[in-house]
């Protein structure tokens, strides 16, 4: 079957850095995505990864492990805003996304 | 701007009826989806549309049924509502499924089915 596995919460400090993880067992994999999701709004996107390494977007970075199945979103000088849920989702081989049940990050001043 | 838009926002129905889920959107994509998203899972997909004419059975299809008359539009139908559909339903579209090419949601829809 496929799979996808965040942790279920987080917290962390206006101002730190928090790594949120996402592994996965996918039939097939055409990429990577991260969206966030604030409460009672619609997912945005925030990247994507479909080689591995590191993709630095301002803040934000996501990190990819294609042999190991295996991504994580980085996000640096937290800020009180960046309190929402994180998705990590796979494309697999038929092109369909494939979600996690999302990380809720709680940031504390 | 381009958007895609859903409506109803919010929706209160009765067991057994029918309920239509309209979603709408300008970025003039070919790729069209309709997800559920419950507490404890990730987004569920349940239909998807790759054009006008096309429509395609996702994971959690039982129950419901699309049609893609125009480019524009998807509407979602449950033709019998269950209250195991109280559920927030998003509608999101795609210009490919190539490539990183994102999906873009709607605002969603809170269907609960008394």
């Amino acid at each position: 079957g496929q799979n996808i596995d965040q942790p279920t919460e987080m917290t962390a400090t206006e101002g730190a850095i928090v790594q949120i993880n996402c592994t996965y067992q996918t039939s097939g994999f055409n990429g990577l995505f991260w969206y966030q999701q604030h409460a009672g709004e619609a997912p945005t996107f925030l990247s994507y990864n479909v080689l591995d390494g590191l993709e630095e977007k301002g803040r934000f970075s996501s990190f990819l492990s294609r042999s190991k199945g295996y991504s994580y979103l980085l996000l640096k000088e937290l800020q009180m805003k960046d309190s929402a849920s994180y998705l990590c989702a796979v494309m697999d081989s038929n092109y369909q996304l494939i979600w996690g049940a999302g990380t809720k990050l709680i940031i504390k001043p | 701007d381009a958007e895609i838009t859903q409506s109803p926002r919010h929706k209160i129905t009765e067991t057994g009826r029918q309920v239509t889920l309209a979603c709408h959107q300008t970025w003039n994509h070919n790729n069209m989806f309709w997800y559920r998203q419950d507490l404890g899972h990730g987004l569920r997909l349940i239909h998807y549309s790759y054009g006008v004419h096309d429509t395609n059975k996702g994971e959690v299809s039982d129950g419901y049924s699309v049609s893609r008359s125009n480019t524009e539009d998807l509407p979602l139908t449950l033709e019998s509502a269950a209250s195991s559909q109280t559920s927030v339903y998003f509608c999101a579209s795609s210009e490919s499924t190539s490539g990183g090419n994102e999906q873009f949601f709607g605002p969603g829809t809170r269907l609960t089915v008394l």
